[in-house]
């Protein structure tokens, strides 16, 4: 298993600034993922990250806007961008152990960008 | 997209068994069902997956239809707390990738 936190927990931000997640995991874990909630939708692959390697990004998902760091096996960050409101959303990390078959999932930073 | 269909809600009383169906009828051989909850403000949860076999752990049951174009995950005597987003999710493993649906909004009812 894996316990996951993310700071911040939420936040208002102004448009046209940047926010940097962090996502910290309690062990080493190859794969790690960002997704996106959007108000009451599903959840959005944005990338995937792996350490030692740059990101994967999803079709509508771009590195300009979204980039992400993975300096070691615990620790990833997201950073949104030049926000807009269009950005307010729940952005949650995940991680997979390498069982293979679930992933374990941060609590989520929800971000209003006013 | 998602390879998934579920009804967009369903009510079931407290204390009784919550039936979540899902429908997966392009399903290929090598993948998996998994089940998911998301409870109001946290992040998604596991629950339990499968291949062909039904399964059970601690918190459901998934049963896997023969030709596995469908399953359903029983929650055995659903509680309050049981109230959340259910997911149905098909996925071969090969990348680790979840492609998440609209899921199901179950309402445990007192």
């Amino acid at each position: 298993s894996a316990v996951i936190s993310q700071k911040p927990s939420r936040d208002i931000c102004q448009r046209g600034t940047s926010l940097t997640i962090q996502c910290q995991v309690d062990s080493q874990v190859t794969m790690m993922f960002w997704y996106r909630q959007q108000p009451g939708q599903s959840l959005t692959l944005i990338a995937t990250a792996n350490q030692g390697s740059e990101a994967t990004y999803e079709s509508g998902f771009v590195i300009d806007k979204f980039p992400i760091s993975r300096p070691n096996l615990t620790f990833s960050t997201l950073t949104v961008s030049n926000m807009s409101p269009e950005d307010s959303s729940i952005y949650l990390c995940s991680v997979d152990v390498g069982e293979g078959y679930e992933q374990y999932f941060g609590p989520g930073t929800r971000l209003t960008v006013t | 997209d998602a390879k998934t269909t579920q009804p967009p809600s369903m009510d079931c009383a407290e204390g009784r068994a919550a039936n979540l169906p899902c429908n997966h009828s392009t399903i290929s051989g090598n993948e998996y069902v998994y089940w998911y909850r998301q409870i109001h403000s946290q992040g998604p949860q596991y629950i339990i997956h499968g291949l062909k076999n039904n399964e059970t752990n601690e918190m459901a049951s998934l049963i896997i239809t023969e030709d596995r174009k469908s399953s359903t995950l029983i929650l055995p005597h659903a509680t309050l707390r049981d109230t959340a987003v259910y997911y149905c999710i098909v996925s071969d493993n090969s990348n680790y990738q979840l492609i998440w649906g609209a899921g199901t909004k179950l309402i445990i009812k007192p």
